[in-house]
C-alpha cells in the first residue's frame, strides 16, 4: 500500500545535526513533490521544505533556510532532511508528505508518514 | 506570508449536531485551500482540497466551500469518530501556511 515511514529522529544538543529519512513505497515515488513539515508538542502544523519530483527545485521555511537541506533519491525511493545548527525551538515530530498532484509543488498533502521526533536539547 | 485564521480554537458540539469550522486567509488564496483532521496520536489526514473537493476516502458528511479569504468546513452530522482537531492550509503562495487548528470537542 502507498506508505511513508520516517526515521532519524532522537535527542540532539544545541548547535548539533540530525538527518532525517523518509521511505516511501506503493507509489511511483519520481513522479511526485515531496514536503517535509513539522508540529512542536502540542502545538500547530508548520510547513519546513519541499522538493520537486526530480530534486532540481527546493524551498524553505525561513525558519530554517540556510540550516535545513532538502534532498531526495528517487533510486532508493527516500526523501532525506539534513538538519544543522539545530536550536531547541526545532524540537517537533517532522512529518513527510507527498504533494497530491503528481510533478507540481503547489498543492495538498494526500499521504503521511506516522513522524519522527527531534528533541534539541542540552 | 499569508496568515491563516482558524475560529474557533475549540468548538463543543454534540453527536448528530452539525459543526461548523471557519478559516480566514489575510489575502486572497483564490480555491487553494484544503482541511485537515488530526487525531492524537496520528498524522494529519487530508479531507478537502480545492476548497470543496472531498479527498479520496473521507466521508460524505464533509463539504467545504468559500472562495479568496473566506472559507468553512462543516460537518452535516457529528460521529464519535469526528471528534479531532481541523486545520486549514493555503497553498496558493508560499509559503505555504497553516491555520493554528481547531479543537472540535463532545459537548
Amino acid at each position: 500500500q502507498v506508505q511513508l515511514v520516517e526515521s532519524g529522529g532522537g535527542v540532539v544538543q544545541p548547535g548539533r545535526s540530525l538527518r532525517l529519512s523518509c521511505a516511501a513505497s506503493g507509489f511511483t515515488f519520481n513522479s511526485y513533490a515531496m514536503h517535509w513539515v513539522r508540529q512542536a508538542p502540542g502545538k500547530g502544523l508548520e510547513w519546513v521544505a519541499v522538493i520537486s519530483y526530480d530534486g532540481n527545485n527546493k524551498d524553505y521555511a525561513d525558519s530554517v533556510k540556510g540550516r535545513f537541506t532538502i534532498s531526495r533519491d528517487n533510486s532508493m525511493d527516500t526523501l532525506y532532511l539534513q538538519m544543522n545548527s539545530l536550536r531547541t525551538e526545532d524540537t517537533a515530530l517532522y512529518y513527510c508528505a507527498r504533494c497530491r498532484i503528481a510533478a507540481t509543488a503547489y498543492g495538498d498533502f494526500d499521504i503521511w508518514g506516522q513522524g519522527t521526533l527531534v528533541t534539541v536539547s542540552s | 506570508e499569508i496568515v491563516m485564521t482558524q475560529s474557533p480554537a475549540t468548538l463543543s458540539v454534540s453527536p448528530g449536531e452539525r459543526a461548523t469550522l471557519s478559516c480566514r486567509a489575510s489575502q486572497s488564496v483564490s480555491s487553494k485551500l484544503a482541511w485537515y483532521q488530526q487525531k492524537p496520536g496520528q498524522a494529519p489526514r487530508l479531507l478537502i482540497y480545492g476548497a470543496s473537493t472531498r479527498a479520496t476516502g473521507s466521508p460524505a458528511s464533509f463539504s467545504g466551500s468559500g472562495f479568496g479569504t473566506e472559507f468553512t468546513l462543516t460537518i452535516s452530522s457529528l460521529q464519535s469518530e469526528d471528534f479531532a482537531v481541523y486545520y486549514c492550509q493555503q497553498y496558493n503562495n508560499w509559503p505555504i501556511t497553516f491555520g493554528q487548528g481547531t479543537r472540535l470537542e463532545i459537548k
